[in-house]
């Protein structure tokens, strides 16, 4: 059974950073591209960042870029997100999902989220 | 940047309605378009991909259709654990969601 567990969130003040997790199982997660995504309270989803199963190709939202850094460790089957310079509007859940196979655009599991507050 | 754009935001149905929602996209974007299901307090989840392909185990009454910038999502005969929000996704450029569809009951 495929599992994605993510860890990490937390209240931060605004400009702080914070690491989260994501832990996976039952699959192969080095085969596999992965990719964040996030919902502020009562909005819809955003997409964040996609990682490629070998780290070869990183992708990220311009409202992200240059202060977010995915990364994985494939020997340990984890995802990551380094979140620095947090504002206000990177409150969110932030779910990790897997990409179906042959086709990263595709999530087919979602973690179940862990919430992120930046407040001053 | 490619555009979602899902109508309506919500809407309201009783059980055993015919349901509807479309997708337009900004520019065309093949078939390259997902729906996902989410319920309060959960995680998203795929029902069909690239535009009208049933992910394994959603029931049938869920369909969908169209290709380059036009889709359409429909569940046949609304049932009382479909209502939920429903999103579109494109993965043609990058990765954009639709705003949402909320579906109440009536």
């Amino acid at each position: 059974e495929v599992q994605l567990l993510e860890s990490g969130g937390g209240l931060v003040q605004r400009g702080g950073s914070l690491r989260l997790s994501c832990a996976a199982s039952g699959f192969t997660f080095s085969n596999y591209a992965m990719t964040w995504v996030r919902q502020a309270p009562g909005k819809g989803l955003e997409w964040v960042s996609t990682i490629t199963s070998s780290a070869g190709n990183i992708w990220y939202a311009d409202s992200v870029k240059g202060r977010f850094t995915i990364s994985r460790d494939n020997s340990g089957n984890t995802l990551f997100l380094q979140m620095n310079s947090l504002r206000a509007e990177d409150t969110a859940i932030y779910y990790c999902a897997k990409s179906m196979a042959a086709a990263e655009g595709t999530f087919d599991y979602w973690g179940q989220g862990t919430l992120v507050t930046a407040s001053s | 940047d490619i555009q979602m754009t899902q109508s309506p935001s919500s809407l309201s149905a009783s059980v055993g309605d015919r349901v509807t929602i479309t997708c337009q996209a900004s520019q065309d974007i093949n078939n390259y378009l997902n729906w996902y299901q989410q319920k309060p307090g959960k995680a998203p989840e795929l029902l069909i991909y690239d535009a009208s392909i049933l992910e394994i185990g959603v029931p049938s009454r869920f369909s969908g259709g169209g290709s380059g910038t036009d889709f359409t999502f429909t569940i046949s005969s609304l049932q009382p654990d479909d209502f939920a929000t429903y999103y579109c996704q494109q993965y043609n450029s990058f990765w954009t969601f639709g705003q949402g569809t909320k579906v109440e009951i009536k």
